[in-house]
């Protein structure tokens, strides 16, 4: 049981460039999500989804795209990286909504530099 | 004024030493939850709260809904127990977004 497996661990981009950070649960959680956490503060919600072929934005979900093909996969797409996306990303699942009080479980963190 | 305070922003405690961390919101909530995120930057869920009292080894959460509190207790404190802790809520709403606090970074000495 691996849990949940973010890649890659560390990413430079230069502005202007595409990357997708790549994560995976093969814990059949309906729930997956992905957050940045930036210097200062705390962890805001870019995207979510509630299962597969539903996704939708939360706090912060300028430039930034998804999408939940499968169960198990939620890539997170920067579409045309710039200097304000530079941050820590982290992915989390969880079983069915979050609203319904679930445990959550969080990647280990992808650090992302755009220069 | 954010949702989620908490305090202390730091917090550096000898081993042996009785911790706690505190945690307030200001709107109404269905669930608390408090995170560990280790040096290394993981991140492991420790506590869900609606009500009441949770106890897991050294560590013990409690929640006053209707004051909107809730503190993070650490008994005989240890080195490894360095780390930031994180609160986050859930609204009433049923809202899919959590509101994450800034963290308190505890430090351990030997």
């Amino acid at each position: 049981n691996a849990g949940v497996t973010q890649t890659p661990k560390f990413q430079v981009l230069k502005t202007g460039q595409s990357m997708t950070l790549q994560c995976a649960q093969d814990m059949n959680h309906e729930y997956m999500s992905w957050y940045r956490q930036d210097p200062g503060m705390g962890l805001r919600l870019i995207h979510y989804s509630v299962g597969a072929g539903i996704t939708d934005q939360g706090e912060v979900p300028n430039g930034y795209n998804v999408s939940r093909s499968t169960t198990e996969d939620f890539p997170l797409r920067l579409l045309s990286a710039a200097p304000s996306q530079t941050s820590v990303y982290f992915c989390a699942s969880s079983y069915r909504r979050i609203s319904s009080g679930n445990t959550i479980y969080f990647g280990e963190g992808s650090w992302l530099t755009v220069v | 004024k954010n949702e989620v305070e908490q305090s202390p922003q730091n917090l550096t405690a000898q081993e042996g030493e009785f911790i706690t961390i505190n945690c307030s919101y200001s709107v109404g909530i269905s669930a608390l939850h408090w995170l560990q995120q280790h040096p290394g930057g993981g991140i492991v869920s420790l506590f869900m709260l609606s009500s009441g009292k949770k106890k897991h080894g050294r560590l013990i959460a409690t929640i006053n809904i209707q004051e909107k509190h809730s503190s993070l207790h650490i008994t005989a404190s240890h080195p490894r127990d360095s780390a930031v802790y994180i609160c986050a809520v859930r609204s009433q709403s049923g809202s899919e977004k959590l509101v994450f606090g800034k963290g308190t970074k505890l430090t351990v000495n030997p």
